[in-house]
């Protein structure tokens, strides 16, 4: 019982690379999202999407992009990193049409580093 | 639109006193409320949910919260601390239409011997 993977855990980039942090959920979830963590700032929302082909912006999507081709990937790309975007990432999933009351699952956390 | 506000970014609480961490939401539909736990370098788990079935939730490792329409509160509760319960703190919600989880900015829970 996989539940929400990330990968990578940790990675460093040099400012203007570009990378993407993947998420893969095996729960069948049609609800998948991304938040960065920093602190004094709790969890951010980047984006989100409610199933294959729909996706939607955050609070904090600008220097991001995703897109959703299946129910269960969900990657995050950082187009053009910069020191700002130097943050913990976590992927998160939950059902979405039955009940708003659903658990939302977190993936372990991709700490990013941006020099 | 909704948001929570979490008061107090550290509680310090002695080993055997009663826990209090404070949420305050704000949400134009009827709210789904979560209380997550962080401990240090991992992901979140969640504690307890509040989707209108009962006002009083009772969650894991012994701890609970209220939902107070009234005061729009969702405070997080527990009897006796542990010190195994240091860890960070976050409250959410969610609108009843699905879709985003918000956050409150968390409160980091430290526990004195």
């Amino acid at each position: 019982n996989a539940g929400v993977t990330q990968t990578p855990k940790f990675q460093v980039l040099k400012t203007g690379q570009s990378m993407t942090l993947q998420c893969a959920q095996d729960m069948n979830h049609e609800y998948m999202s991304w938040y960065r963590q920093d602190p004094g700032m709790g969890l951010r929302l980047i984006h989100y999407s409610v199933g294959a082909g729909i996706t939607d912006q955050g609070e904090v999507p600008n220097g991001y992009n995703v897109s959703r081709s299946t129910t269960e990937d969900f990657p995050l790309r950082l187009l053009s990193a910069a020191p700002s975007q130097t943050s913990v990432y976590f992927c998160a999933s939950s059902y979405y049409r039955q009940s708003s009351g659903n658990t939302i699952y977190f993936g372990e956390g991709s700490w990013l580093t941006v020099v | 639109a909704q948001s929570v506000t979490q008061l107090g970014s550290h509680v310090s609480v002695s080993e055997g006193a009663l826990v209090l961490l404070r949420c305050n939401y704000s949400s134009s539909v009827p709210p789904y409320l979560f209380w997550y736990v962080q401990y240090p370098n991992q992901g979140l788990q969640l504690l307890l949910k509040y989707t209108s079935a009962a006002t009083l939730v009772k969650g894991i490792n012994g701890f609970e919260a209220e939902f107070k329409k009234s005061e729009t509160s969702f405070h997080l509760t527990k009897p006796s601390a542990h010190m195994s319960d240091a860890a960070e703190y976050f409250c959410a919600v969610r609108g009843n239409q699905g879709g985003k989880l918000i956050f409150g900015q968390g409160t980091e829970l430290s526990v004195k011997p």
